[in-house]
């Protein structure tokens, strides 16, 4: 597609529920990000994925929370148990390889907002 | 760790000001910097990246500023634009780190 598509755009969910949300990047992106934006906060990285390489992990709150990144392309991140702290807006992003990519610029979607009631 | 700070949070000015936006980091240590936008309910649309060989690019109304030593970057946004009303986001790419770290954003109205 054009650029980077997100669903749902929308999910409100009960507190315990688990919830999957959808990316699917720029065609030809292999570096996918998922951020975490919460009301009159920064961008708080989730997780990273490069091609084949074994994803960084290192931004994911708690271990309720985790991603796949199925054949290269699209990714889901997965919430388990869902708190009412989770409610934010969850981004995804695209980009270049980063051997080439350190110096092109992020492509985000428009976000999935979650509440968590 | 890198930290970027965005100064003001906020922002109003009349409809054709000249204005800039400012954003800093601690680690000077950086491969690019990036300016972003956000309008409500959408997700970061990129404006201008600057490489760390660079001092600056332009795109249209915009200029972006880097000056890595002191750890500085500014946003000139020329004769501005009810439409330019959004809140612009600073973030830089380190090595060492998978991903960008981003500011709190500037959130900028322009009045008609």
């Amino acid at each position: 597609g054009a650029g980077v598509s997100q669903s749902p755009s929308n999910k409100v969910t009960e507190k315990g529920k688990d919830v999957e949300l959808r990316c699917d990047p720029i065609s030809g992106h292999t570096a996918l990000y998922w951020y975490r934006q919460s009301l009159g906060q920064g961008l708080e990285f989730l997780i990273y994925f490069q091609g084949n390489s074994a994803p960084d992990k290192s931004g994911l709150p708690s271990d309720r929370f985790s991603a796949e990144r199925t054949g290269g392309s699209v990714s889901t991140l997965t919430i388990q148990r869902t708190q009412q702290e989770d409610s934010a807006v969850y981004l995804c992003a695209s980009s270049l390889p980063r051997g080439q990519g350190d110096n092109s610029p992020l492509h985000f979607g428009n976000g999935t907002r979650l509440t968590v009631t | 760790k890198q930290e970027v700070t965005q100064i003001p949070a906020a922002l109003s000015v009349p409809e054709g000001e000249n204005l800039v936006l400012n954003c800093s980091f601690t680690d000077s240590a950086i491969y690019n910097l990036q300016w972003f936008r956000q309008d409500p309910g959408k997700g970061l649309t990129s404006l201008l990246l600057i490489q760390s060989s660079q001092r600056e690019q332009t795109s249209g109304r915009l200029n972006a500023s880097l000056d890595k030593s002191s750890g500085r970057s500014t946003l000139y946004i020329a004769a501005s634009q009810p439409g330019d009303s959004a809140t612009y986001l600073c973030a830089v790419l380190n090595s060492g780190y998978s991903t960008l770290t981003f500011g709190k954003g500037t959130m900028l109205l322009v009045s008609p």
